[in-house]
């Protein structure tokens, strides 16, 4: 069955450091892919999205790159500050009937030592 | 701005009662979900619903029912609480192949 899943569970960083969040699918079909970011007490908050046409997207101090020959996908953070430090989740989704449902990962929680 | 709003952000309830927890979103969306969170399990699909009136069982669906009455609000139902409910609640809006954009969240205790 399709799984998404993290390599590490637990991230930690010095303030200023680059972070490397990564995230391994196994459905070939997906062809849609978001991280989110989840403070303690708050519900998920939408980051950065790739579609599979794409393998590299950058936004604001974030970078998704996405491998689909080996189906990982990773989350950059550049200048790492302490507001980083959250749970972050990668979300996998594929047309399924009318709609894109998501599959997401357990979490890699990033933690930012100043 | 898209707001997705839960009714409560925590609730205390006894094993057997009947629970709603209600989510309201204001961006039109045409699906939204009900997710469990639960520590080292991640985020767990119950349901959702892809239109009014429409639902779909997610992964676990089991001690819930949903409804689906308006586009913008979408209830979560257990019937009759259990402990193994208590759980972190999370309510999710989107468009197609679009990103969820999720609600606060409602912390529910069953004793």
């Amino acid at each position: 069955g399709e799984s998404v899943g993290l390599h590490l569970p637990t991230l930690s960083v010095q303030e200023g450091d680059n972070s490397i969040i990564n995230c391994a699918y196994s459905n070939s079909a997906s062809d849609y892919f978001i991280w989110y970011k989840q403070e303690s007490g708050k519900g998920p908050q939408f980051i950065i999205d790739i579609r599979s046409n794409m393998d590299k997207r950058q936004g604001q101090r974030v970078t998704v790159l996405l491998n689909k020959t080996v189906k990982h996908l990773s989350l950059q953070i550049a200048a790492t500050q302490p507001g980083d430090s959250a749970v972050y989740f990668c979300a996998e989704s594929h047309r399924t009937g009318g709609s894109y449902i998501p599959t997401f990962g357990r979490g890699t929680s990033l933690i930012v030592h100043p | 701005d898209v707001k997705v709003t839960q009714s409560s952000r925590y609730l205390v309830k006894r094993t057997g009662e009947k629970v709603f927890l209600e989510c309201v979103q204001d961006m039109d969306h045409e699906n939204m979900f009900w997710y469990r969170q639960d520590p080292g399990l991640g985020l767990r699909l119950i349901y959702f619903s892809y239109d009014v009136k429409m639902k779909e069982k997610g992964d676990i669906p089991e001690g819930y029912s949903v409804s689906r009455e308006k586009k913008e609000r979408f209830s979560l139902i257990l019937e009759s609480a259990s402990t193994n409910q208590t759980s972190m609640y999370l309510c999710a809006s989107k468009d197609s192949a679009m990103p969820q954009y999720f609600g606060p969240g409602t912390r529910l205790l069953v004793l």
